[in-house]
């Protein structure tokens, strides 16, 4: 079975900290997708990044940052220089083979940036 | 609109009426997804076509629900009975298919709030 485990319910930083969002998947398949998704206050879900599974390079844009681990089926997120602007819930989630690439959530953190 | 459009953006009904949610996905979208977003949770899979068919229908938490996406476009969420319980935002994607299944990002709608009085 697949699962996602976003181990961190809520985290409240302080505006200019670097912020760290965990995330851990569980699956048999081994071609899979990756993805975060950013939920801002109004409600929509919005599509951040996907990483297929073969290919471990990190990623940098802007000030976001992500740190995919196959050895320690890790997915991490990274904020740099957060802006009350990032405030918002953010959810992992695991697409994969069987059953035809259905895309399942994490429960999500959410983030607090405070001014 | 060039986004994923849900209709209606809330409904309140009451234990036991029959409810239909809408779906208008993203043109040439063929995969579309039905999640359930209870407060303070992630979306949880309910129904996922590919075309006019369901590749998975795992999700559906009883037979009270049931999905219709029958010329491959706009799809239907149909809940019979509706219980309090069923109470929560449904979600609509849809995304663009990649080789034979669908690998890519979803783009969400706003939602369908349903609240069962």
């Amino acid at each position: 079975a697949q699962k996602v485990t976003q181990a961190q319910t809520e985290i409240s930083v302080v505006e200019k900290e670097d912020v760290t969002l965990d995330c851990v998947y569980e699956t048999r398949d081994t071609t899979y997708y990756l993805f975060w998704y950013k939920q801002p206050p109004s409600g929509e879900l919005v599509f951040l990044i996907r990483r297929n599974s073969f290919d471990e390079q990190n990623e940098i844009s802007g000030r976001y940052s992500w740190n995919f681990q196959k050895s320690t089926s890790s997915f991490n997120f990274t904020i740099t220089a957060s802006q009350v602007v990032d405030s918002a819930v953010y959810f992992c989630a695991l697409s994969v083979s069987t059953g035809g690439f259905k895309t399942i959530f994490g429960a999500g953190t959410r983030l607090f940036v405070k001014a | 609109g060039a986004g994923v459009s849900q209709t209606p953006s809330n409904k309140v009904t009451e234990k036991g009426k029959y409810v239909e949610l809408r779906c208008d996905p993203i043109s040439g979208h063929t995969a579309l997804y039905w999640y359930r977003q209870s407060l303070g949770q992630g979306p949880e899979f309910l129904i996922y076509f590919q075309g006019t068919g369901a590749a998975d229908d795992s999700g559906l938490p009883n037979d009270r629900f049931f999905a219709v996406r029958p010329e491959g476009s706009v799809s239907t969420l149909k809940i019979q009975r509706t219980e309090r319980g069923d109470s929560a935002v449904y979600l609509c994607a849809s995304s663009l298919t990649e080789a034979l299944w669908n690998t890519g990002e979803l783009f969400f709608g706003e939602g369908s709030r349903l609240t069962v009085l």
